[in-house]
Order: structure tokens, then sequence, then C-alpha cells
């Protein structure tokens, strides 16, 4: 089955300070990925997506993440980080019966 | 058009009580997903459903859980017999196709404590 892992429990940047958050996968076949972010109490928000095409994908809030299929990662990055980004980061695998499978979270503190 | 709506958004159940879990998709969608949340954890797979058929229960435990998606009204996670270990947020999600690159919309979650 496919599977996510999420390196970074917690990062810490300061307000301004540019962000990459690291995403490997594993699956044997073409990996649908996804990126979400959760604010504190509150359900999952996609970010971005890839699943063909340009390995390096836009999302919304000025975030973006490259797909290295020859390292396995889907790491998400964005050039200069806002203190309303404070919030977990969830990488995903979509599998054969769309049964996604997520990372354990990255906790981000922006600070001022 | 309404997203995914999860309730209620918090329930309080004594040990040994059930627990039913309610998410209603977003119009349209079919395909609905129960993932568990514990604290410091990530999200964890339960249960994957379409209208009134189990598509994969891999990550449901064994016993005391079950789900359903009738043809008509919301999807229920039911826990019976409810344990400490079972507090956590359930997070509902739900998306329109069985295609892979579909995103899932996710509801704002069921927060369980079990006392």
């Amino acid at each position: 089955a496919q599977s996510v892992t999420q390196p970074d429990i917690h990062i810490t940047v300061s307000e301004g300070a540019s962000l990459e958050l690291r995403c490997n996968y594993s699956y044997g076949a073409t990996p649908y990925l996804f990126w979400y972010v959760q604010s504190p109490g509150q359900g999952l928000q996609l970010l971005l997506k890839y699943f063909s095409g340009d390995t390096l994908v836009q999302g919304i809030k000025g975030f973006e993440a490259e797909f290295k299929r020859s390292q396995s990662s889907f790491n998400l990055r964005k050039p200069s980080v806002h203190w309303s980004d404070a919030a977990e980061y969830f990488c995903a695998v979509n599998g054969n019966n769309n049964d996604m499978r997520f990372g354990a979270g990255t906790r981000l503190t922006v600070k001022p | 058009n309404a997203g995914v709506m999860q309730n209620p958004r918090h329930l309080v159940r004594r040990r040994g009580q059930e627990a039913r879990l309610r998410c209603s998709p977003m119009k349209g969608h079919s395909h609905v997903y129960w993932y568990r949340q514990l604290p410091e954890e990530g999200l964890k797979f339960m249960v994957y459903l379409q209208k009134e058929n189990i598509i994969d229960e891999s990550g449901m435990p064994k016993e005391r859980f079950s789900a359903e998606f009738p043809k008509e009204g919301p999807s229920i996670l039911r826990i019976q017999q409810v344990v400490r270990g079972d507090s956590a947020a359930y997070f509902c999600a739900s998306s329109p196709r069985a295609e892979r690159n579909t995103e899932a919309f996710f509801g704002q979650g069921t927060r369980l404590t079990v006392v």
C-alpha cells in the first residue's frame, strides 16, 4: 500500500523567510500527490496537487511543490512566509483504490 | 453549495456508550472517506464508502467500529462501547468521482471525548 513520510514534525521560521516542508512517498506506480493545510480546530484545505505534467505545481496562497521521481519526494515551498501560514501541513498520496494516505503532518510556527 | 457537513462538532460520551458521527457530503458527491486524527498524529485512513457500498475498510478497527453510507441521508460512523482510546478528531471527506486525481473536500471534524 502507498505511504507518506513527513520527516519534520515541527518547523519554526521567521516571518518573511523561505519555507520548505519535506514529503517522501512510497508507491509502486505513478503517484497522485496532494498537500493540504489544517488550521487549528478546522478541517483540511487543499493547497495543490500533482498527477502528471509539469513537475513544479503552483497552489493557492503562494505555495508550490516540486515532484522529484528520482527522490520519491514532493516538497512544499513558499518563498516568503506570512504569520497566517502558521498551521499544520499534510502531504498525501492517492492509491489505486482511491484510498488517500496522509503523512503525520508538519506543524509550522512563524516567528514575528 | 454547502461544504461537507459533520455533526456534532463535539461529542462527549461515557465509557461503554455508543457514539454516532454523521457526515453529509457535498452536493453531488457520492464518495465518502472517514479519517481519525489522534493528538500529535496525522490522519489515519479508516474507511472509504460509496452510496450503499463499502469500498475499502482496511483502516477500520475490527471490533466496535462500523460505517455506512445509505442511499438517502448522511454517512454514519458508529462506535459501540467507546473506550478512552477512541477519543480523537474524526474527519469526513467527500469527492465527486473515484478518479485518483480528484481532491477530497473535508468537513470540520467531530471531536469525540470519552470520559
